[in-house]
Formats: structure tokens, C-alpha cells, sequence
């Protein structure tokens, strides 16, 4: 498709329960990346994919995340035992290089409330 | 330091007036340059490529200086519906995003 779509759009979890966000990337896009941005607007890299391999990993938290791109399906970011502080927008965004030369389309996002 | 830094603002302008936006960036090996728009907690969308010569898109103009690591976008003839956050976003290996400058525009 020609946009990014994730899903769901909201998640609601208490507090030490699982969250697993989707995300299927522009047909094409060999390049996904998630993001987290939480209330301060600041937008904090996860991970990238190059199709089902994982590209970059420098953001990921080690312990309770986990990220997938598996080949015809769409890319999923799981979070075990959710925490407060993972309450956040998760965007993924894709594109068809992995520098970012002309820059990420994003997927709507989905808004993961921890309670 | 943050690696991208920007003014959180709020600039809030009436209809018609010009407003600047400024941007720095902390690594010199930052490939390409951006600012995106994000309304409302919504998805940021690109908003335009930078460049050093200068580029220029309607009513906006954005800049960089290498020298100096920064980044500027110029936006003339203010609407309403350009009231969002401005992001301003550099590509090392990866983008990184500043924490965005909010701009509110009235009547």
C-alpha cells in the first residue's frame, strides 16, 4: 500500500501484561523503524529493519522489548510486562533506504496507555 | 546535550506575520537534514528536505549552515492551519528528532 499502516491505533494494559503493537510497511520499503515518543515530544529510535533483518538496535531497552519483521507479515514490536513509563505513541515508519536520504513516511501511530 | 536542539516555543503569531524557526545539531557527520510537521500528537509528515544552498517551497524557506550545525525555517504569510510543531530532524545513520518548536497561529 501506499501508507504506512499501524495497528491498533489505541492499547490499553495494566501493568505487567504484554502490549504487541503492528506495522506494515509501503509496499517496496525495505527499511522499518520504530519509534517512541512520549509526553515531552521527544522522540526516542528503537530499532530498524532492512526487510526481515534487524539493522539497528542501538535503542532498544534489552530486557522487555523484542521486534519482528518476518516476510509477509507485518513488522511487531512487543513489550513484556508493560510499566507506566512505557506509556507512549509508538510510531513505525518505513522507507526505501536505510540512511534516511530523503527522509521516513510515518504510520498513524499507536497510542499504548499502561495503567 | 541533546543531539538535536530547537526553541519548544510557544511562538504564537497572528495571520500574515513571518516567523523563524532555529535548529542546532551536535555531530558533524549529520548526512541530510529535514523539518516535519506533527499536529496534535499525529503522525509527523515531512514537511520539506534541507539543504545548504537553500530551498524554498511557497511560503517556506528552510537553510542550513554547515559551519555553524544549524538549521533554520522560515514561514511568511502565517495561516491558521499552520499552527503545529515544527521538528527538526538530521539523518546520521538513522533520523533523530529534535523536541520541536510549537507554533500557534490567530485571527
Amino acid at each position: 500500500g501506499e501508507e504506512v499502516a499501524q495497528t491498533p491505533k489505541h492499547l490499553v494494559r495494566g501493568e505487567g501484561q504484554k502490549a504487541k503493537l503492528y506495522c506494515a510497511p509501503i509496499k517496496g520499503h525495505s527499511y522499518v523503524f520504530w519509534y517512541q515518543q512520549v509526553l515531552k515530544n521527544e522522540f526516542k529510535f528503537l530499532i530498524s529493519f532492512q526487510n526481515e533483518n534487524v539493522f539497528d538496535e542501538t535503542g532498544m531497552p534489552k530486557e522487555r522489548f523484542s521486534a519482528k519483521c518476518l516476510p509477509n507479515s507485518p513488522c511487531s514490536l512487543e513489550i513484556q510486562a508493560t510499566k507506566l513509563e512505557d506509556s507512549a505513541v509508538y510510531f513505525c515508519a518505513s522507507s526505501q533506504t536505510g540512511t534516511g536520504t530523503y527522509g521516513y513516511t510515518f504510520g498513524s501511530g499507536t497510542r499504548l496507555t499502561v495503567v | 546535550r541533546k543531539e538535536v536542539e530547537q526553541d519548544p516555543g510557544p511562538f504564537n503569531v497572528p495571520e500574515g506575520a513571518t516567523v523563524a524557526f532555529n535548529c542546532t545539531y551536535s555531530n558533524s557527520a549529520s548526512q541530510s537534514f529535514f523539518w516535519y510537521r506533527q499536529d496534535c500528537r499525529k503522525e509527523p509528515k515531512l514537511l520539506m528536505s534541507v539543504y545548504s544552498s537553500g530551498n524554498e517551497d511557497g511560503r517556506f524557506t528552510a537553510q542550513l549552515n554547515r559551519a555553524s550545525q544549524y538549521i533554520s525555517l522560515l514561514i511568511r504569510d502565517s495561516k491558521l492551519s499552520d499552527s503545529a510543531t515544527y521538528l527538526c530532524v538530521v539523518n546520521t545513520d538513522k533520523l533523530i528528532f529534535g523536541t520541536g518548536t510549537r507554533l500557534q497561529v490567530f485571527p
